[in-house]
């Protein structure tokens, strides 16, 4: 069965310090991870996904086959950057559904 | 990517009455979902819709209780019908972005059933 799991509903840093939500996964295939974010008072975008390899807005994320994890790191992280974040994974292809995590509420301190 | 218009972004419903959400995106897609986020918890998918056949429902999800139309490309609803306290959800359609090979996804409808 598919799942996402994310252990952590919150997590709070403060500006500046580094930052990782934990995310992980169970699928029997080859599934493609997303993180997604929700900033207050806004919708659900994606922030990035396992296959395009891209950092954005300071974010990365690394899959990790054997430890079936897709946890999303920050260097350095700004106030900004507090929000709602789930990860998800779909069975890949492009037009299959997305299993959310729970989500990790982060709040960045000043 | 797509832009998806969902509204309304909220309602305060009776119980036992049916309320339809509406979804229309500014591009044509053969696939659009709807989903379901209870207070405190994740989305659930409820229904996958494609133009011109029924819709695709996971399981605990039933027609009768969220049918969905879709008539064309650009365009679909979802009906919570004969609703309950139980109900009150937000309620988020979703397309495929392939611009970014993700999902876009509509603001949101908050229902709160009475």
């Amino acid at each position: 069965a598919q799942r996402v799991t994310q252990p952590e509903k919150l997590l709070s840093v403060f500006k500046g310090a580094p930052v990782e939500l934990k995310c992980n996964y169970s699928y029997s295939g080859s599934p493609e991870l997303f993180w997604y974010v929700q900033y207050s008072r806004q919708r659900l975008q994606l922030l990035l996904r396992h296959i395009s390899r891209e950092s954005i807005k300071g974010f990365t994320a690394d899959l990790n086959k054997g430890e079936t994890s897709f946890h999303l790191k920050k260097p350095f992280a700004q106030e900004e950057d507090s929000a709602m974040y789930y990860c998800a994974l779909s069975g890949g292809g492009g037009s299959e559904k997305l299993v959310f995590g729970k989500g990790t509420k982060l709040t960045v301190n000043p | 990517s797509a832009v998806i218009s969902q509204k309304p972004s909220r309602d305060i419903c009776q119980r036992g009455t049916s309320l339809t959400i509406q979804c229309q995106v500014d591009s044509q897609v053969t696939m659009m979902f709807w989903y379901r986020q209870q207070p405190g918890q994740s989305l659930t998918l409820i229904a996958t819709a494609n133009q011109g056949s029924e819709a695709t429902y996971e399981s605990g999800f039933v027609i009768d209780k969220f049918p969905i139309s879709r008539p064309n490309l650009t365009f679909s609803t979802l009906t919570v019908s004969n609703m309950s306290p139980e109900d009150s959800s937000i309620y988020l359609c979703s397309v495929e972005d392939l611009s970014r090979a993700g999902y876009t996804f509509g603001s949101g409808t908050r229902l709160t059933v009475v």
